[in-house]
């Protein structure tokens, strides 16, 4: 079955330092989402991608979804603590609407 | 945004017994809504989703007569953990679309324990 993996599993940064986590997955795409989990917290919608190649903004995040549909990125710049959490990409697919969850990048981030 | 609670926010319980979970859409009408489980350190999993009126779509694995689902109404659905065991203990969190480009928003989730 599909699989959408993200890397890496974990990332420590100090505050200031950027931050990306990628996701991949072994078939196309029909869109990617993305959703931040504090911790102890439950998932935040994010963002979503549609189309090929897009670029989107929010602030000092950074959303691509790549030119295949095949993976994304999220570029963190300039991290603060309050970035600190897991970010999990997932594809919502079907008339259902299910998500199909990435394995998540959990970020720390200290000063 | 949409909100979405769920009750209780943890629950401890002996083995064997039964657990209810409830999952309500506050300010909206869900349809459907969707069950995960989330272990430590590890992604959500889908477990089932739930339909109103009808009965709820089980992912593959999912046992569901141990996990009951009902959906009586447009902003509430149940999950009851059944004759639960120690490797039930988990996070579960319930979660609905609410918005206009099928962006899910979360319950809080509940914290079961079961010992």
């Amino acid at each position: 079955g599909q699989q959408v993996m993200q890397i890496p599993q974990y990332q420590h940064v100090q505050e200031g330092e950027d931050f990306t986590t990628y996701c991949n997955s072994s078939t196309t795409l029909s869109n990617i989402q993305w959703y931040k989990q504090r911790p102890g917290g439950h998932p935040v919608f994010l963002i979503q991608l549609v189309k090929s190649g897009e670029v989107k903004k929010q602030k000092r995040l950074t959303f691509q979804f790549g030119e295949a549909k095949k993976n994304s990125s999220l570029h963190i710049t300039a991290t603060q603590t309050t970035d600190v959490g897991t970010y999990f990409c997932a594809e919502n697919t079907g008339t259902a609407s299910k998500l199909t969850f990435g394995t998540g990048t959990r970020l720390q981030v200290t000063l | 945004g949409a909100v979405v609670s769920q009750h209780p926010s943890w629950v401890i319980c002996k083995s064997g017994t039964s657990v209810k979970i409830e999952c309500r859409s506050l300010d909206f009408q869900a349809t459907t809504m969707f069950w995960y489980r989330q272990f430590p350190k590890q992604s959500l999993m889908l477990m089932a989703t739930s339909n109103e009126g009808s009965k709820a779509t089980y992912e593959q694995g999912v046992e569901k007569d141990k996990f009951l689902i009902n959906h009586a109404s447009l902003t509430l659905s149940t999950l009851t953990v059944t004759s639960a065991h120690p490797e039930d203990s988990s996070f579960y969190i319930c979660s609905a679309n609410g918005g206009t480009i099928n962006e899910q928003f979360f319950g809080p989730g509940t914290r079961l324990t079961v010992l």
